[in-house]
Parts: C-alpha cells; structure tokens; sequence
C-alpha cells in the first residue's frame, strides 16, 4: 500500500525558515518524480514544485522560485521541500504527492499524503 | 500560466442524477488533464488522467471527455459516497494548475 506521511509543519513568523519532509513507502521510490501542492481555502489547490526520480529536473511555482528548494534522498525514500523567507501568503495545507511516472513530465498525481500545515504569522 | 475554470463552482443533486461538470483551459493542453476528488479533511484522489482514462479502483460510474480546451467529467448515477468536491488539472505545461472547485451537495 502505498503510503505518504508529511511532517514538519507548524506556526512561523515571517521571514524564517521551515523545512517539509514527506516519507514515501509501499513503492519504488527511486522509479518516480514527487511533488509539493498546497491548499488554502481562498486560493484552492496550488502546484508548488516537482522533482524528478534522480533530482536532475526540479520545477518550481513563480511564487515560491528563490525561496523554496525541493530535494529527495532515495535512499531514506524521503522528499523534502526547504521553505526560505517566509510570507504570510505561504500559509496552506502541504500535500506531497506522487508522480504517474519517473519524470517532471505531462503525468497527474496518483497518490496524495494528508498534509501538513504551515502557518505563517506574527 | 494556464488558467482552469470550472463551472458550476457547486451543485445540488439526488442520488441517482447524471452529474457534469465542465473544466476549460486558457489555452491549449492537449488531453493532458486529470479529475480528482476530495472529501472533506482528506487528500485529494485521482479519479481520471489523460482527460478519459480511468485510474485503477475507481467506479465505472466517473468518465471523463475532451481534449483541448473543453472538458467534461461526468457521474453517470451519483452514489452517496460522491458527494464531494471535484477539481481538474492540466500537466501540458508547468506550472501545473487545477481548477478552482466543483462542489457537488445533496439536494
């Protein structure tokens, strides 16, 4: 079965940083890209950023580009998204999510963690 | 980026109605446009990909139509369990981007 389990999240002030980790079991990691999405009632379902199965492709949203850095270690079968410069906007549910295939590629979301919010406040 | 919109933004329906609801897209993307559910306090799940195919597990009941610009996913006779919001989204090109929501409610 497979499984997605986020963590990390919590309150932050402004300007700081916060780091999202997605545990990935019941299934090949290493064969699959991963992706970030979030959700916020106003703003809906958002992509946040992809990255492919061996981290050479890495794709961001314009409103998170040169602050927010997705990572993997197939290894420990883990990714991980490193939220700089925080902004109140940035407050949402973080989804990680599954890739179809092995690429950032035209290929939808096949299996979706619980989430983990964010809340960025003073 | 590619803006979705759905319509209707919600809907009341019996169980036993044919449901749709409609996605266009900006611009162009092909048959690259997927149909998830989401009940509430819960991820969302993929229902269909590729614009009409079904992803494994899901009912029979949820098909999807289009290419293009135009979308449809239809629920050929609403279950209970159905009773949800629907969003769609385009991987033509990134940014990916979903809809805005379809929530379907009991009348």
């Amino acid at each position: 079965e497979v499984q997605l389990v986020e963590s990390g999240g919590g309150l932050i002030q402004p300007g700081r940083s916060l780091r999202l980790s997605c545990a990935a079991s019941g299934f090949t990691f290493d064969d699959y890209a991963m992706h970030w999405v979030r959700q916020t009632p106003g703003k809906g379902l958002e992509w946040v950023s992809g990255i492919g199965w061996n981290s050479n492709y890495k794709a961001y949203a314009d409103s998170v580009k040169g602050r927010f850095t997705i990572s993997r270690d197939n290894a420990k079968n883990s990714v991980y998204l490193q939220m700089n410069s925080l902004r109140v906007e940035d407050t949402a549910l973080y989804f990680c999510a599954k890739d179809m295939s092995i690429a950032v590629a035209a290929t939808p979301f096949d299996f979706w963690g619980q989430g983990t919010l964010v809340t960025v406040s003073s | 980026d590619i803006q979705m919109t759905q319509s209707p933004s919600s809907l009341s329906a019996s169980v036993g109605d044919r449901v749709s609801i409609t996605c266009r897209a900006s611009q162009y993307v092909s048959s690259y446009l997927s149909w998830y559910q989401q009940k509430p306090g819960k991820a969302p799940k993929l229902l269909i990909y590729a614009a009409s195919s079904l992803q494994s597990g899901v009912p029979s009941r949820f098909s999807g139509s289009g290419s293009g610009t135009d979308f449809t996913l239809t629920i050929s006779s609403l279950q209970p369990e159905d009773f949800a919001a629907y969003y769609c989204q385009q991987s033509y090109i990134v940014p990916w981007t979903f809809g805005q929501g379809t929530k379907v409610e009991i009348k």
